[in-house]
């Protein structure tokens, strides 16, 4: 089974809109942590945001926020007020136990103008 | 601060040749991971050290795959001989361990893209 599923394979969003790009998991740790990152076009890894499996609140890192619903194994990725340099491959990760990090296989962004 | 160097960015080169990727980790990282990434399989895990020591090399594909740390400010990834199905953007990663001792986010290099003809 797929530790990690990001059914998205692209989405398009006008600029200024939000967006929100799906991630789910599988694990039966109790511990664990959520990832997402950025690949634009140029290729680089870029983290965005991460979110722990105890913590209480939604990570948020500027326009970006993690709707996380434990219950339902969801880690979505919100971007608000999107913006052209948004368009780029994200990817949904989970690191299970110390240190592994585990990837989906990612959502296309396109924001158009 | 520099962040997580790879060289070369690219490479080309034939079957049966050896190939060397070169990775300079974060000072002060104590984690450092090799990543592939294609488009069929995405984001392979292949091999990740912890204070230079191998720790999990089972995602590298075959002998022909072997990755070392000598020290803590550098890391290699051999493949020997090559083969076209090796054809891939490697990357190499760095992260360090928090307070709780689970390692944090992973601070990639440019990664190093490689054909094989």
């Amino acid at each position: 089974a797929q530790k990690i599923t990001q059914t998205q394979p692209g989405m398009f969003v006008q600029e200024k809109e939000a967006v929100t790009l799906d991630c789910t998991y599988d694990t039966s740790d109790q511990s664990y942590g959520l990832f997402w990152y950025k690949q634009p076009s140029s290729g680089e890894m870029i983290f965005l945001i991460y979110q722990g499996s105890y913590d209480e609140q939604n990570a948020t890192e500027g326009r970006y926020s993690l709707n996380f619903q434990k219950a339902r194994k969801s880690a979505n990725l919100v971007i608000s007020a999107s913006q052209l340099g948004d368009s780029a491959m994200y990817f949904c990760a989970m690191r299970e136990g110390y240190s592994t990090l585990t990837f989906g296989k990612g959502t296309m962004l396109l924001v158009s103008p | 601060d520099a962040g997580v160097i790879q060289s070369p960015r690219h490479e080309v080169t034939e079957m049966g040749q050896e190939v060397t990727l070169r990775c300079k980790p974060i000072s002060g990282h104590d984690y450092l991971f090799w990543y592939r990434q294609t488009m069929m399989r995405g984001l392979e895990l292949l091999i990740y050290f912890n204070n230079n020591v191998p720790i999990d090399d089972s995602g590298m594909p075959e002998d022909r795959f072997s990755a070392k740390m000598p020290n803590a400010s550098f890391s290699n990834l051999k493949i020997q001989p090559s083969e076209p199905r090796d054809s891939a953007v490697y990357f190499c990663a760095s992260s360090l361990r928090d307070t709780r001792g689970y390692t944090g986010e992973l601070f990639f290099g440019e990664g190093s893209r490689l054909t094989v003809l």
